[in-house]
């Protein structure tokens, strides 16, 4: 069953923008992976938060995360047009086996 | 440079047919995954196998089915091919060391078309 819901559906920018993409969930995690997808390929991993953690820095991506919100942030810093993909958000259960629960994703489309 | 694998990148099959999906990591990863992709709908997990001989069902699995001989290859079965399984099959791995949650190596997907 689909958790992780992204927002917005479609997000379009300019190079140089930021581009800021959010996860909302329902149930408690033990952590909350960001994939990008690029057309019609496979998804390829971007960073990982857990549970215990508030903010990640990986390059120009950062990502938060609030718990009591059940919500997660994605924000890509000086966009490129090479970052355009879709982005999907993924969260691992508590407990249980080793699965994924992805989103539906924002695909985001960066203008030279 | 760790690789997932899947053995096509297109292929049409016709309804009633017996498709198989090749999916083959080198990583030794003990996780494996199938999953489908459409449209507004993202990616739903059909089957997934964290052992050799071992799977279980996603939240998809109906007219599907999954092998699991070596542990380096995930085989995906549609039993008897419909025009509704026409779709983008992604296969990923993973590895159960440290994190236990983490996370997944994707193929370049199959796009299956059933005619």
């Amino acid at each position: 069953s689909q958790q992780g819901e992204e927002d917005p559906q479609a997000l379009s920018i300019q190079e140089g923008e930021n581009a800021t993409m959010n996860c909302s969930y329902k149930t408690s995690i033990n952590n909350l992976q960001w994939y990008r997808q690029n057309s019609g390929r496979g998804l390829v991993h971007l960073i990982l938060i857990r549970s215990n953690e508030r903010e990640k820095h990986s390059g120009r991506l950062r990502v938060t995360l609030d718990t009591s919100k059940k919500s997660s942030s994605l924000l890509i810093t000086a966009s490129r047009a090479a970052d355009t993909a879709s982005y999907f958000c993924a969260t691992a259960p508590l407990t249980g086996y080793s699965t994924l629960t992805f989103g539906k994703g924002t695909m985001l489309l960066v203008s030279p | 440079d760790v690789k997932v694998t899947q053995s096509s990148r297109y292929l049409v099959k016709r309804t009633g047919e017996k498709v198989f999906l090749e999916c083959v990591q080198d990583m030794d990863h003990e996780n494996m995954f199938w999953y489908r992709q459409d449209p507004g709908l993202g990616l739903r997990l059909i089957y997934f196998s964290y052992d050799v001989k071992m799977k279980e069902k996603g939240d998809i699995p109906e007219g599907y089915s999954v092998s699991r001989e070596k542990k380096e290859r995930f085989s995906l079965i549609l039993e008897s091919a419909s025009t509704n399984q026409t779709s983008m099959y992604l296969c990923a791995s993973s590895n159960n060391l440290g994190l236990r949650y983490n996370e997944q190596f994707f193929g370049p997907g199959t796009r299956l078309t059933v005619l």
